[in-house]
């Protein structure tokens, strides 16, 4: 059973703090990390994904991985009011099919 | 570029009643998924096609649930009867086959409730 782990929140963050957002999983064989964002009442939008150990920026937004760790995070520098949303977790094991987690709710306070 | 349409958005049924949603993928996207979420839930794969070919139907509860992707294209998930218990977003995805690392495009959904 592929397993993705995400504190559910809410994470509160002030505007223009880093929103610092985990996941951790249990398959070793997961090749790929995603992470979605999903506002209220709209479906899940792909941010990135990551696949190989270490930092992958993109904007304002850096995910990390560390495969020995089975851990994948989430970094959201400056945040803003519009960043507020669910933010999913997912791997992909080899199969193109993702695997979520239950999401972290970000809040972000003007 | 058209994103994955989903139809109907929003469907109000009483239960033992059936039910049909329809997804029409980005043009060239071979696979195709149907997810559930349900509220304060991350999404579910029910099936993944591969073109026509359903290649993983395992969390499909095949008592009442069917799909189909005739020509590889379109596809149809229906539910019959509806439970209660059906209530839930039903999210259409697509991808490219051979995209490497499997990103998916999901559809704007298709919100059930079963009164």
């Amino acid at each position: 059973q592929k397993e993705v782990e995400q504190n559910s929140g809410p994470l509160s963050v002030p505007e223009g703090a880093i929103a610092s957002l985990n996941c951790t999983y249990s398959d070793r064989g997961s090749q790929s990390f995603f992470w979605y964002r999903q506002y209220s009442g709209k479906s899940p939008e792909l941010i990135m994904f990551i696949y190989s150990n270490g930092d992958k920026e993109d904007g304002r937004f850096t995910a990390q991985l560390n495969k020995a760790s089975q851990y994948v995070s989430l970094l959201i520098r400056d945040s803003q009011p519009s960043d507020s949303a669910t933010y999913l977790c997912a791997l992909n094991s080899g199969y193109s099919t993702l695997t979520f987690g239950k999401g972290t709710m970000l809040l972000v306070s003007p | 570029e058209a994103g994955v349409v989903q139809s109907p958005r929003y469907k109000i049924i009483e239960k033992k009643q059936p039910v049909a949603f329809w997804c029409n993928p980005i043009s060239g996207h071979n696979t195709l998924y149907w997810y559930l979420q349900n509220l304060g839930q991350g999404p579910e794969l029910l099936i993944r096609y591969e073109n026509e070919e359903a290649v993983d139907d395992s969390q499909l509860p095949k008592d009442r649930f069917s799909a189909e992707r005739l020509k590889g294209v379109d596809s149809t998930l229906k539910i019959q009867p509806a439970e209660l218990g059906d209530s839930a977003v039903y999210l259409c995805a697509s991808s490219l086959s051979v995209a490497g690392h499997g990103e998916l495009f999901f559809g704007e959904g298709s919100r059930l409730t079963v009164l």
